[in-house]
Parts: C-alpha cells; sequence; structure tokens
C-alpha cells in the first residue's frame, strides 16, 4: 500500500510569491491534515479536510488554505509568502474513526528568500 | 489551552541504557495520548497510544502509560539501541479522536551512541 505522497520534496520561493504544495493520501483515505513544522514553533495544526470540506483549522492567518478534491487528493496554498514560512510542511492522512492515528508524509521544504 | 510539554532535548545515551523521555499534559476534558517518532529525513510515524486513564501503549519494546491523576504520558525503553536515535513526539487529541487535529509536544532528540 503505497504511504502518504507530497510534492515537491523541496522548494525555494522569495517574499511576495504564493506556493502551491500537494499530497495525495494513503488509498482509501478521506481525511487530510497539514502541519508546519519549524525549530521554533514545532508542530502546528493548520487544517484538516474530509470529503472536500474544512473540518478544522489552525490558528493560521487567511494567507494559509487549503482544498481537498473528490479524490482525496489535497493543496495548500499560501499567498504572498513571508520569511517565516519557512518550513517543512507536513501533510497527514487517516482512515475515519480511527483513534488518532495520522500517517504522515516526508513532507515539503519551503524556503523563503 | 490544550498543550504537551515535553522535557528538554537532545538526549544522548549508549546503546541498551534505560531511557525516560517525560510528557505531562494540559486538557480540557480526556484526552487520547500517543508518542509519535520521527526518524531523519522521514516523516512522523505513530509509536505508541492510550485512549484512556491507566492504558499502556506499547510497541517495538517503548511503553507509555496514561496517568490521569499525574496528567503525564512518560515514554520508556528498558534497553536503547542505535537504531532508535530519531526525534520523539508527544501529542493529544480531544474527544473521541476522530479527527486529524492533534497538539504536538515540542519534541525530544534522542542520540544513542554505540
Amino acid at each position: 500500500k503505497a504511504g502518504v505522497t507530497q510534492t515537491p520534496r523541496y522548494l525555494i520561493k522569495t517574499r511576495g510569491q504564493q506556493v502551491t504544495l500537494s499530497c495525495s493520501p494513503i488509498s482509501g483515505h478521506r481525511s487530510v491534515s497539514w502541519y508546519q513544522q519549524t525549530p521554533g514553533q514545532g508542530l502546528q495544526f493548520l487544517f484538516e479536510y474530509f470529503s472536500e470540506t474544512q473540518r478544522n483549522k489552525g490558528n493560521f492567518p487567511g494567507r494559509f488554505s487549503g482544498r481537498q478534491f473528490s479524490n482525496s487528493r489535497s493543496e495548500m496554498n499560501v499567498s504572498t509568502l513571508e520569511l517565516g514560512d519557512s518550513a517543512l510542511y507536513l501533510c497527514a492522512s487517516r482512515s475515519t474513526g480511527n483513534t488518532g492515528e495520522l500517517f504522515f508524509g516526508e513532507g515539503s521544504r519551503l524556503t523563503v528568500l | 489551552g490544550d498543550s504537551v510539554t515535553q522535557m528538554e532535548g537532545p538526549v544522548t545515551l549508549s546503546e541498551e541504557a534505560f531511557l525516560t523521555i517525560n510528557c505531562t499534559y494540559t486538557a480540557t476534558g480526556y484526552p487520547s495520548l500517543f508518542w509519535y517518532v520521527q526518524y531523519p529525513g522521514e516523516g512522523l510515524q505513530l509509536l505508541l497510544k492510550a485512549t484512556k486513564a491507566d492504558d499502556k501503549g506499547s510497541n517495538k519494546g517503548f511503553e507509555a502509560t496514561y496517568r490521569k491523576e499525574t496528567t503525564s504520558f512518560h515514554l520508556e525503553k528498558g534497553s536503547v539501541q542505535v537504531s532508535d536515535s530519531a526525534v520523539y513526539f508527544c501529542a493529544l487529541t480531544l474527544g473521541s479522536g476522530n479527527t486529524g487535529k492533534l497538539i504536538f509536544g515540542q519534541g525530544t532528540t534522542l542520540q544513542v551512541k554505540p
């Protein structure tokens, strides 16, 4: 069974640009969550999607957005990039009803210059 | 608000030493508790979990017991190996746990030397 796949793995952007990250969950998983990981703030929850609907949202500005498609694949977008957005963005999927077990991808490492 | 506090790292041990990584939490209600591990260059993976008080989670020689009275979920292993070197995250989720929203601790880096 293929794991969670995130693309791209690495990317470099400049301030003011926007970026789109993609996540393909494990087959059959309908829930996708996104996290930001930084050395200073650790792992912080961004949002969760289930059946194309956002179920939960963390405390991030509106520049951070996401969506989920009918095949459960998800994208997140960050607009007007700031230096502080440099981070590892992790996507995780889970099967419904499974108490808290998330399956994480390897992440997309974003560097903002 | 709800939060998880882990002991500061890095923790450096010799192979076959006993490991404890402390984790305490603050939560409204009755959380489910988890330990995730992140090996270098990889995403996080679930190590063990406990969903109610006094439950013990165990996997690969690691154990943790959900202690409601001390709001703790300390990770232990009797004899660590070099391959256990990784970053360990304690986490909680609220309610029934049927959610993708976890609250993570800061992570504790474990380095095991041969």
